[in-house]
């Protein structure tokens, strides 16, 4: 079946450190691979995406690369801020998108 | 354009009670998708619909049920409520060649006491 794995949180850096979320996934087929993060008051949001092997998604200085020989896709960024400061979710899907499965979740306090 | 809405915002019911918790999707997306978030962890598929039929559907016993209407609408219904149905219920639209962003409201909290 399929599944997703990412570690527990919370992680709380400072600002201007780099940030390494890990995900792993169980799937059948030729999933396609996302992050959504969930800032305080506000419901989820796509932070960025990959469909295919190799694809490296980025979006607001935040990077993913779909590693299909690890079945990974871990979330990095070079230097957090506080605004950054959120809980970030690993999901994926299949080809038709029409059921996304979730990781539990990361929260990410970044401290000024 | 309006983001998704999602009705009412928390409530509290017993046991054995039903729900009906609604969602307007946003302006043009004609896929709607549920989902329940227990606390603490990650939002788990109940299902999906599109252009009124259901398109997919999670591991929820038939007491959960649903509805799209034409103007792409949907309203989540649980019948006989029971403790550990107390969650998040996340509602999210999509366009149906939208590539798989989902477009989530804020939800609502339901609390079975």
């Amino acid at each position: 079946g399929n599944s997703v794995t990412q570690m527990e949180g919370p992680v709380t850096l400072s600002e201007e450190a780099f940030l390494t979320i890990n995900c792993t996934y169980t799937a059948t087929g030729y999933p396609s691979l996302f992050w959504y993060v969930q800032y305080p008051g506000e419901g989820l949001q796509l932070l960025l995406k990959a469909t295919k092997a190799d694809d490296k998604g980025s979006n607001k200085g935040f990077e993913a690369t779909y590693r299909k020989e690890t079945t990974s896709f871990h979330l990095e960024k070079g230097s957090v801020q506080v605004s950054d400061s959120a809980v970030y979710f690993c999901a994926l899907s299949g080809r038709n998108f029409n059921k996304f499965y979730f990781g539990s979740g990361t929260k990410l306090n970044v401290k000024p | 354009e309006t983001g998704v809405t999602q009705s009412p915002t928390h409530l509290i019911k017993t046991r054995g009670q039903q729900v009906t918790l609604r969602c307007s999707s946003q302006s043009g997306h004609n896929t709607v998708s549920w989902y329940q978030q227990a606390l603490g962890q990650g939002p788990q598929f109940i299902f999906q619909y599109y252009r009124e039929e259901e398109n997919g559907r999670g591991n929820f016993p038939p007491r959960f049920s649903g509805l799209q209407f034409p103007n792409y609408s949907s309203e989540l219904n649980v019948n006989a409520l029971e403790l550990d149905d107390s969650a998040l219920y996340l509602c999210a639209s999509s366009l149906a060649s939208g590539a798989g962003e989902l477009f989530f409201g804020e939800g609502s909290r339901l609390t079975v006491l």
